[in-house]
């Protein structure tokens, strides 16, 4: 059974504090995602990886950035985290070029910035 | 700018009744449409997924109806059931293998008794 594990489930931060998101899959897949989940917007990408050392920007990259040193670790960095960055935050997982495999989701972690 | 329009936000059913849910896109590019269904402090996971060569496709009681010629695409769960209580999304792609999706905005199912 597939899982994506992430390092924390909360998380709560000071304004202009360095944030590390992590997020670990046992599954030996290529592509990583992360997601950020707010009520009414759903889920927007930030980031994905089809590889290691590879990042593409998704749809709302801004204030972000990540890191893929590991075929199982991605990681999501907000350089100088602000209040408009309090979200559910999602990362997940599949296989590349399988057909449009599925997305694996872990299950999220809530950060907050005061 | 919202690629996949998704509604009702949320919805309330009673047990047994039928529970529709739609969703709406305008890039004709599209070509894979999946929905995840979401349990609180779970992650999304999916739920059934339809190619547009197909206008529908069914597994037990959920059901996608697909009309190209609109650009739009629709949930129907049957015999609506308490544990169907859940946030469901619908999402969309291009291209055969690239998994990167956009999402609908989310709609919340409630199933009463």
């Amino acid at each position: 059974d597939v899982k994506v594990t992430q390092s924390s489930r909360y998380l709560v931060k000071r304004t202009g504090e360095k944030v590390f998101l992590e997020c670990v899959q046992d599954m030996d897949h290529e592509n990583m995602f992360w997601y950020r989940q707010d009520p009414g917007l759903g889920l927007r990408l930030i980031y994905f990886s089809y590889d290691v050392k590879m990042k593409e920007k998704g749809d709302i990259p801004e204030g972000y950035s990540v890191s893929r040193e590991k075929k199982e670790r991605f990681s999501l960095i907000l350089e100088s985290a602000s209040t408009n960055q309090t979200s559910m935050y999602l990362c997940a997982s599949s296989f590349l070029g399988s057909g449009n495999s599925p997305l694996h989701f872990g299950n999220g972690t809530r950060l907050t910035v005061t | 700018q919202q690629q996949v329009k998704q509604s009702p936000q949320s919805l309330i059913v009673q047990k047994g009744g039928i529970s529709i849910i739609n969703c709406a896109y305008e890039n004709t590019a599209f070509d894979y449409f999946p929905w995840y269904q979401q349990f609180p402090g779970k992650g999304p996971a999916l739920l059934i997924a339809i190619r547009p060569d197909v206008s529908e496709k069914k597994e037990g009681r959920f059901t996608i109806s697909f009309n190209k010629s609109a650009k739009q695409f629709s949930l129907h769960i049957m015999d609506s059931q308490p544990g169907d209580s859940a946030t469901y999304f619908c999402a969309a792609s291009t291209h055969f293998g690239n998994e990167k999706l956009t999402f609908g905005t989310g709609t919340r199912l409630t199933i009463i008794p």
